[in-house]
């Protein structure tokens, strides 16, 4: 399996714009998950999902955020409108048994300016 | 409000010595801790767990002991070696949280490893 896959790898964007991150989770897994990574916060949960479901948003920070997942092979993460604070590196990442260990993909790195 | 800690944000080790990461919890419900590894550009990696039950575990040259009266574990790695050099992530998880918090993950702010040759 080629892990999970996050496009793109890199996004710089104005402020202002719409930016739509996505991310193919390793196939079979049921439970997906969209993390932020900061310096001052760390690695922040910002929704998970099981079996295409949104179960927990509470760490979606605003409703500029907003995730879907329309099917078990695909998720976005979409910002609208971007804000300079929101840059950071945004990692999904999935799950077959919730509390084990989820397996990440390799990060979108967003810069807005 | 941070329920996991990692006060060191960083450490530098030489090469051949023991490195040791230190996290602390205050959700007394967290039964269950992992650690995971991050290089640069990458997303973080699977390094090992432990449940509550236990307090030590190994794998090769990473310990992970447990401390629950004191809310605290700590990651040993002996020999470090320069290709340890990372971020590390502490986490925890709640298995008996009901509703939307069942075994999410709370992880820490992470700690850079540095082993200098």
């Amino acid at each position: 399996d080629a892990g999970v896959i996050q496009s793109p790898r890199h996004e710089v964007t104005e402020m202002g714009q719409e930016v739509t991150l996505r991310c193919k989770p390793i196939s079979g897994h049921d439970y997906l998950f969209w993390y932020r990574q900061t310096m001052m916060r760390g690695l922040e949960l910002l929704i998970y999902f099981n079996n295409n479901v949104p179960i927990d948003d509470s760490g979606m920070p605003e409703d500029r955020f907003s995730a879907k997942m329309p099917n078990a092979s695909f998720s976005t993460l979409k910002i609208q409108p971007s804000e300079p604070r929101d840059s950071a590196v945004y990692f999904c990442a999935s799950s077959f048994l919730l509390r084990f260990r989820a397996f990440f993909g390799q990060g979108t790195r967003l810069t807005v300016v | 409000d941070q329920q996991v800690k990692q006060n060191s944000p960083s450490l530098s080790v030489q090469e051949g010595r023991i490195s040791i990461l230190n996290c602390d919890y205050t959700n007394s419900m967290f039964d269950y801790f992992l650690w995971y590894k991050k290089y640069p550009a990458e997303g973080p990696t699977f390094l090992i767990s432990i449940s509550s039950i236990k307090d030590k575990n190994e794998d090769g040259r990473f310990t992970v002991f447990l401390n629950k009266s004191a809310k605290h574990l700590s990651l040993h790695i002996v020999p470090s070696q320069p290709g340890d050099s990372a971020v590390y992530f502490c986490a925890a998880s709640d298995g008996n949280a009901g509703g939307t918090s069942y075994g999410k993950l709370t992880f820490g702010q992470g700690t850079i490893l540095t082993v200098h040759p």
